[in-house]
């Protein structure tokens, strides 16, 4: 069965980083796009960032762009987002999902990992 | 892409039936003919769950009682007869475009 598994989050405070990892397993890693999609306490969804399935193309909400890096080890089937220049608002569990197999749009999900941006 | 759900809130009875509609600021029918509408189910402090997806297919293990329908910018899901385990909150979002947007959320309770 399909497992996606974040890892990397905690407590930082403003204007530092941190990376966030999601092991997969249960797919074909390297023929998947995957993205990242983050959830503020008590609010929506909010898209993060996408990266194709081999790398070729990485397109970035316009929240964090500039701030955040998407990337792929398709030798070890994670995917990672390197944050960056963190704020308050960048507080939220940030989940990993991805297609389907012949279908666009989170077929898929992580349980998530916690970020806490606080001085 | 912007996508509004209505209502924001469903007060529900079990075994009646529930309906969410969600209205697209643009067309979502993507370059290959499909439309990626789906809609998505949260229960308080578990991950999204996928539940329909291209407007009017239910995902694996997904029970019959949920249904999607609509083309173009007017989609809708409803659930025939609501059970307890249908609490949450509902989302609707477009993979049309692969910069994902997600409607605001409908919490439905009992």
């Amino acid at each position: 069965q399909v497992q996606l598994v974040e890892s990397g989050g905690g407590v930082v405070q403003p204007g530092e980083s941190l990376r966030l990892s999601c092991a997969a397993s249960g797919i074909t890693f390297n023929t998947y796009t995957m993205h990242w999609v983050r959830q503020a306490p008590g609010k929506g969804l909010e898209w993060v960032a996408v990266i194709w399935f081999d790398g070729s193309a990485k397109f970035y909400a316009d929240s964090v762009r500039g701030r955040f890096t998407i990337s792929r080890d398709n030798s070890k089937d994670t995917l990672y987002l390197q944050m960056n220049s963190l704020r308050a608002e960048d507080t939220a569990v940030y989940y990993c999902t991805t297609d389907g197999s012949d279908f666009y749009g989170g077929a898929y999900w992580g349980q998530g990992t916690l970020v806490t941006i606080s001085s | 892409i912007v996508l509004t759900q209505t209502p924001l809130s469903s007060p529900v009875t079990l075994g009646q039936p529930a309906s969410i509609s969600c209205k697209s600021t643009q067309s979502l029918v993507h370059s290959d003919g499909n439309t990626y509408l789906n809609w998505l189910h949260q229960r308080p402090g578990q991950p999204p769950r996928l539940l329909i997806y291209k407007i009017s297919n239910r995902f694996s293990g997904v029970p019959d009682r949920f249904s999607g329908s609509g083309a173009g910018t007017d989609f809708t899901l409803k659930i025939s007869r609501v059970e307890a385990e249908d609490v949450g909150v509902y989302y609707c979002m477009q993979a049309t475009q692969p910069t994902w947007t997600f409607g605001q959320g409908t919490k439905v309770e009992i």
